[in-house]
């Protein structure tokens, strides 16, 4: 059974950072674009970064270019996005999602997890 | 950027009932779409990718038409289980796209 579990998630001051992480489980991780897609509340979804199975490709969107890093490590089965100079627009709930039919159509979606930014 | 625009941005509809959703890209993705469900406090769940192929495990009451700049989800029988919001997403280029959302209410 596919598996996707975000943690890292919780509360920081603007101009702080965070890191998520997103456990993988039941595929063969190093065969899958990953994305990191958020939902701020009460909002729409927006994708924010993805990275090519090999970690060698890395997509952004241009509201967190040069703030967040994506990055995985395919011997640990895990996904992780590096936040730093957060904002308050950033506040949002953030999904781990398997590219299943291309780069960026996503099969599996793991549960979220929430990023507050505020003083 | 492509703007992705659904309409209508809510439904209320009854179970039986055929319902569409519209979404218009500002410019040609070829079927670089999909079609996203979204419950309340839930991750959002794949329904249709390339346009019009049904994600495994997908009811065959969804489906998914259209090409270049317009496109459209149908239910043809609202089940129960179908109330809640759907995204539309274009992957043609990056950065990739969503639609507002269309929430589908029971009337």
């Amino acid at each position: 059974e596919v598996q996707l579990v975000e943690s890292g998630g919780g509360l920081v001051q603007p101009g702080g950072s965070l890191r998520l992480s997103c456990a993988a489980s039941g595929f063969t991780f190093s065969s899958y674009w990953m994305s990191w897609v958020r939902q701020a509340p009460g909002k729409g979804l927006e994708w924010v970064a993805n990275i090519k199975p090999d970690g060698s490709a890395k997509n952004y969107v241009d509201s967190v270019k040069g703030r967040f890093t994506i990055s995985r490590d395919n011997a640990e089965l895990s996904l992780s996005l590096q936040m730093n100079s957060l904002r308050a627009e950033d506040t949002a709930v953030y999904y781990c999602a398997r590219g299943g039919f291309s780069d960026a159509v996503w099969d599996y979606w793991g549960q979220g997890t929430l990023v507050t930014v505020s003083s | 950027d492509i703007q992705m625009t659904q309409s209508p941005s809510s439904l209320s509809a009854s179970v039986g009932d055929r319902v569409t959703i519209t979404c218009r890209a500002s410019q040609g993705i070829s079927s670089w779409l999909a079609w996203y469900q979204q419950k309340p406090k839930k991750a959002p769940k794949s329904l249709i990718y390339a346009a019009s192929s049904l994600q495994s495990g997908v009811p065959s009451r969804f489906s998914g038409s259209g090409s270049g700049t317009d496109f459209t989800l149908t239910i043809s029988s609202l089940q129960p289980e179908d109330f809640a919001t759907y995204y539309c997403q274009q992957y043609n280029s990056y950065p990739i796209t969503f639609g507002q959302g269309t929430r589908l209410e029971i009337k």
